[in-house]
């Protein structure tokens, strides 16, 4: 069975780093691409980055680039997205999913993780 | 604001048929780039409904079915179910890379 299971939720300050997890089982971790899209509160889904971890090639949504860090550990089939400093309005939805290519569906989502950022 | 565009909303009683429409572009349907499409019932995550513009994954009901034409993707709900009330969204590739509809609230009176 196809399963990604995501980190706990977190409550975080602005201005603290964040690393949330992506963990993929029941399929060839190296063979897809994982994704994460974001979810506002009461808002639609934005997708963010993605990485191959074959390789550990990143792509990112221009709204993204440079403000997230998607990354990759194939030996533990693990995904990561992290934050060096955050922010109150990063405060949502966080999904992983797997897909198999660039006009591929995602197929498998985690079950997401909320991170709130509060002072 | 969505590159792919859906109404904010669509309604129907049980057992009617609803379309929500999906506008895009000519950098992403209208480029030829397959839509997917996904349901997300409440507190739950997304899940794939539609992929490759018209096929059903394996447990989807066939009251669910896709199309596409030009820059625009169509899904359709016949047969319309209490269970079905959810929020759906478009999905495709544009030089983004990956863009998603503003998504639509489906409402069974």
């Amino acid at each position: 069975e196809v399963q990604l299971v995501q980190s706990g939720a977190e409550v975080k300050k602005p201005g603290e780093s964040l690393r949330i997890s992506c963990k993929g089982s029941g399929f060839s971790f190296t063979r897809n691409w994982i994704s994460w899209v974001r979810q506002m509160p009461g808002k639609g889904l934005e997708w963010m980055g993605r990485i191959d971890p074959s390789d550990s090639y990143t792509n990112y949504s221009p709204s993204f680039q440079g403000h997230v860090t998607v990354s990759a550990d194939k030996s533990i089939s693990t995904a990561y997205l992290k934050w060096s400093s955050l922010k109150a309005s990063d405060t949502a939805m966080y999904y992983c999913a797997r897909h198999s290519g660039y006009d591929f569906p995602l197929d498998y989502w985690g079950q997401g993780t909320l991170v709130t950022v509060s002072s | 604001q969505s590159v792919l565009t859906q109404p904010p909303s669509v309604s129907g009683a049980p057992g009617q048929r609803v379309t929500i429409s999906c506008t895009g572009s000519s950098s992403n349907i209208g480029a030829g780039y397959d839509v997917h499409w996904y349901q997300q019932l409440p507190g739950t995550a997304p899940k794939l409904l539609i992929y490759g513009n018209s096929n059903r994954p394996s447990g989807v009901p066939d009251r669910f079915s896709g199309s596409k034409s030009g820059t625009s993707a169509s899904l359709a709900i016949t047969g319309l179910q209490a269970e079905d009330e959810a929020d759906y969204y478009c999905q495709s590739y544009d030089s983004r890379p990956y863009v998603f509809g503003s998504g639509t609230k489906v409402t069974v009176l």
